[in-house]
């Protein structure tokens, strides 16, 4: 069975750094594209980036270059989604999602969710 | 960037009804790579429709998806109980500019 189980929920300060984790089980990790989804509070879905954790080739979402750093260590089937320096606005709902067939493909399974806070 | 509108805001629909869900892009969407997501509260998104017309893996025939260029509809043929979410549409052609529509919400009348 495919998982993606992602890292507990996280309250944080501005200035702060975070990274957050999603582990991927009962596929070939390093196979299939990982992206990043954020969903602020009551709001729709926004596409941050992709990886590929094969040979870590990442593309990120125009909106997001240079806000965030998406990574991962195949050694353990985890990828990852880094702040170094948090905002209030950064406060959202973060999934980690698996591509079906490659970097231009639908979202098949979901992970369950991190919810960052951040406030002073 | 490809901007998706999704039409309508919400639909109050009663079960057994019919919903047509509208989503209309910018600009073409390269080879029909527009999904179909539905969200409840408190969950991830689900994938419902891939490839515009492909119904994802469990999902019940009742949902349907086609369009084509800029138009895109989803379709519940009848609504069931747990039908009631809202539904987002995507388009993943253009990656990493990929973007989703601010979804419909599909209510209880």
């Amino acid at each position: 069975e495919v998982q993606l189980v992602q890292s507990g929920a996280e309250v944080k300060k501005p200035g702060e750094s975070l990274k957050i984790s999603c582990k991927g089980s009962g596929y070939s990790f390093t196979s299939y594209w990982i992206g990043w989804v954020r969903q602020m509070p009551g709001k729709g879905l926004e596409w941050m980036g992709i990886i590929y954790p094969g040979d870590s080739d990442t593309r990120y979402s125009p909106s997001f270059q240079g806000q965030v750093t998406i990574s991962a260590d195949k050694s353990i089937s985890t990828a990852y989604l880094q702040w170094s320096s948090l905002k209030a606005s950064d406060t959202a709902m973060y999934y980690c999602a698996r591509l079906q067939y490659s970097s231009s493909s639908a979202v098949d399974y979901w992970g369950q969710g991190t919810l960052v806070t951040v406030s002073s | 960037e490809i901007v998706l509108t999704q039409s309508p805001g919400t639909l109050s629909l009663s079960p057994g009804e019919r919903a047509t869900l509208s989503c209309r892009a910018s600009q073409s969407v390269s080879s029909s790579y527009l999904a179909w997501y539905q969200q409840k509260p408190g969950q991830a998104p689900r994938l419902l429709i891939y490839g515009a017309s492909s119904r994802a893996t469990g999902i019940p025939d009742r949902f349907s998806g086609s369009g084509s260029g800029t138009d895109f509809t989803l379709t519940i043929s009848r609504l069931e109980p747990e039908d009631f979410a809202v539904y987002y549409c995507q388009q993943y052609g253009s990656s990493p500019g990929v973007t989703f529509g601010p979804g419909t919400k599909v209510d209880i009348k």
